[in-house]
């Protein structure tokens, strides 16, 4: 069955350090793969998405993330975490190459950036 | 443009209770979403509407779930009766038809508390 595994629940980083969420994902056909972030008692917003072009993608807010076939990984990264970044971050996965919109979600990692 | 509207936000009640929530997506998507998100999960589709049309309500609890979109706009979902299970965040989204794959576009959410 087609998932997505978001490792670490709860991730604190220092302002000004690296941010890495990590995303390892299952499907059978190429997958469309996105972030979205979630700010306290809102929506969520999409940052970024992956519907097999460039394997590196930008976001918004400084985001990243690269598709790793090989790895079936879709890490989040942005080189430098300031406190507005301070959200839960889910992935998701279109495991059907975008024939249809539907999106399974991990579980969410709850980022907090220290001072 | 305006966003994906919901109303309530916040609503608490006694299990065994009935309680319904509305949604107005962004003008002209005909697909629209409901998705239940459970604190510590990811969100789940619950159902997906097409114009007035269900495309997917393999998800949802038919037994005290229901959800309509009479006109191909606005949606309401219904949970009757209410059990302690069903507390979470009720997210609707909305996309267009336009492309291949279609971003989906999420409301604030209505967070239910059931007591």
């Amino acid at each position: 069955a087609q998932s997505v595994t978001q490792l670490g629940s709860h991730v604190s980083v220092s302002e000004g350090a690296l941010v890495l969420l990590r995303c390892n994902y299952s499907s059978s056909v190429p997958p469309y793969l996105f972030w979205y972030v979630q700010y306290p008692n809102q929506g969520l917003q999409l940052l970024l998405k992956y519907t097999s072009a460039a394997t590196l993608v930008k976001g918004i807010n400084g985001f990243e993330a690269e598709f790793k076939k090989s790895e079936t990984s879709f890490h989040l990264t942005k080189p430098s975490a300031h406190m507005s970044d301070a959200a839960e971050y889910f992935c998701a996965v279109n495991p059907y190459g975008g024939a249809t919109n539907k999106l399974i979600f991990g579980t969410g990692t709850l980022l907090a950036v220290q001072p | 443009e305006a966003g994906v509207a919901q109303s309530p936000r916040y609503k608490i009640i006694e299990k065994r209770q009935s309680v319904a929530f509305w949604c107005n997506p962004i003008s002209g998507h005909a697909t629209l979403y409901w998705y239940q998100q459970i604190l510590g999960q990811g969100p789940k589709l619950l159902i997906q509407f097409q114009n007035n049309g269900v495309v997917d309500d393999s998800q949802l609890p038919k037994d005290r779930f229901s959800a309509e979109r009479l006109k191909g706009v606005d949606s309401t979902l219904k949970i009757q009766p209410a059990k302690l299970e069903d507390s979470a965040v009720y997210l609707c989204a909305s996309s267009d038809n336009r492309g291949s794959y279609n971003e989906q576009f999420f409301g604030p959410g209505t967070r239910l508390t059931v007591l």
